[in-house]
């Protein structure tokens, strides 16, 4: 089964700084993986997708990652925090199964923006 | 184009008791899930549906968790009866087909109290 590792529960920046959130998966296959962001009180919202075809993926609001085989990461970065950021972040990967789209989460980053 | 719905938002039982989630998803969306996020970890599936057929339901403790999804459009969630550890937040999404690439839109959550 594949799984994702989410190192770091808690990251705290400073507004402007630059934001780096980790996350290493678990495949034996090549993955799909995605980033989701949770505002409080709200359900997940997609920042980006890896689907194989650029390493370089670049998200809505200046978030981007990059998927390296070697390391078996996709760290989510933004050169800028926002006071807007503060959000609990989530690495998923999608298991090519039989079920399709089946998302595995992992605990989660909690982002905390310091003014 | 509205969102993922999902009712009630907030719901506290005492244990032993019944309660239903309903889940309406985004309008001609084929694939449905139902996922539980305790409090500090990340979203687990419990059910996902194609249409109105149960396509991975693994992960549901069926000995007192049950979901349908009538007609293949909205769906419900029903614990009966409940524990403590069923505190979580309940979270219902949907997609537009049942690929591994494919975004999940997620509704604002109920949450759960079980006391």
């Amino acid at each position: 089964a594949q799984s994702v590792t989410q190192l770091g529960s808690h990251v705290s920046v400073s507004e402007g700084a630059l934001v780096l959130l980790r996350c290493n998966y678990s495949s034996s296959v090549p993955p799909y993986l995605f980033w989701y962001v949770q505002y409080p009180n709200q359900g997940l919202q997609l920042l980006l997708k890896y689907t194989s075809a650029a390493t370089l993926v670049k998200g809505i609001n200046g978030f981007e990652a990059e998927f390296k085989k070697s390391e078996t990461s996709f760290h989510l970065t933004k050169p800028s925090a926002h006071m807007s950021d503060a959000a609990e972040y989530f690495c998923a990967v999608s298991d090519r199964g039989s079920s399709g789209d089946k998302l595995t989460f992992g605990t989660g980053t909690r982002l905390a923006v310091r003014p | 184009e509205a969102g993922v719905a999902q009712s009630p938002r907030y719901k506290i039982i005492e244990k032993r008791q019944s309660v239903a989630f309903w889940c309406n998803p985004i309008s001609g969306h084929a694939t449905l899930y139902w996922y539980q996020q305790i409090l500090g970890q990340g979203p687990k599936l419990l059910i996902q549906f194609q249409n109105n057929g149960v396509v991975d339901d693994s992960q549901l403790p069926k000995d007192r968790f049950s979901a349908e999804r009538l007609k293949g459009v909205d769906s419900t969630l029903k614990i009966q009866p409940a524990k403590l550890e069923d505190s979580a937040v309940y979270l219902c999404a949907s997609s537009l087909v049942n690929y591994a690439y494919n975004e999940q839109f997620f509704g604002p959550g109920t949450r759960l109290t079980v006391l």
